[in-house]
């Protein structure tokens, strides 16, 4: 499979936890962008990457969220002292040079 | 920021007919307007997208068209089949450097 990927696909995690994520892109895409999606809703911007530089964060990113995309390849979404509210399912979408964000299968948070 | 607004919710069709779904925008400068499908349990997949120099755009059963005056787009799916039921996303952004703002989703159901 040479789409989006990321793991786990599911996380169960107990309140005051820390999580962390993993995204690798669609090889050579050097922009990756972190969605948030709750149930019905569409999902909301949390960072944006260009390479290994950091170029946006959402209000929606308090500081108990970091994201890192060390090598400007694969990237990770750490999520400290877990809330119930951070229950959601968290979204990769990686793009070359064109308009196209091509999304990852997502993971699934559950904050007990 | 940008709001992008999204109705019907819900749209229920037999099979055959046609589905519409609307879209409005706040942000004038907003050039590049995706449209997304998501399966339940799947990623959202990119049906169609249009650029603001352009007012419509068609691909097989599926257009997209664009009143940038009115700040306003719409999905239209022509002989709607089964395999047609999904959530529909549509999205709105500045530009590729950009993020998306999504709609909230339209639960699109299709009768056999």
């Amino acid at each position: 499979d040479t789409g989006v990927s990321q793991d786990p696909r599911h996380k169960i995690t107990k309140r005051g936890q820390n999580v962390t994520f993993r995204c690798d892109p669609i090889s050579e895409h050097n922009r990756l962008y972190w969605y948030r999606q709750t149930l019905g809703q569409g999902p909301e911007f949390l960072t944006y990457f260009q390479n290994e530089a950091q170029l946006e964060k959402s209000r929606l990113l308090s500081d108990r969220f970091s994201a890192e995309r060390p090598k400007g390849s694969f990237s990770t979404l750490e999520i400290q002292r877990t809330e119930q509210g951070d229950s959601a399912m968290y979204l990769c979408a990686t793009r070359l040079d064109g308009d196209t964000q091509y999304f990852g299968p997502g993971t699934r948070l559950t904050v007990l | 920021g940008e709001n992008v607004e999204q109705h019907p919710s819900t749209l229920s069709v037999q099979e055959g007919d046609s589905a519409v779904i609307k879209c409005t925008y706040s942000d004038s400068a907003s050039n590049y307007f995706p449209w997304y499908k998501q399966e339940l349990g799947k990623r959202p997949q990119l049906i169609i997208d249009i650029r603001s120099n352009v007012g419509e755009k068609k691909d097989q059963r599926i257009a997209v068209t664009l009143n940038k005056t009115a700040k306003h787009f719409s999905l239209h799916i022509t002989e709607t089949q089964p395999e047609d039921s999904a959530v529909y996303f549509c999205a709105a952004s500045r530009g590729r450097d950009y993020k998306l703002s999504f709609g909230a989703g339209t639960t699109v159901t299709v009768r056999a």
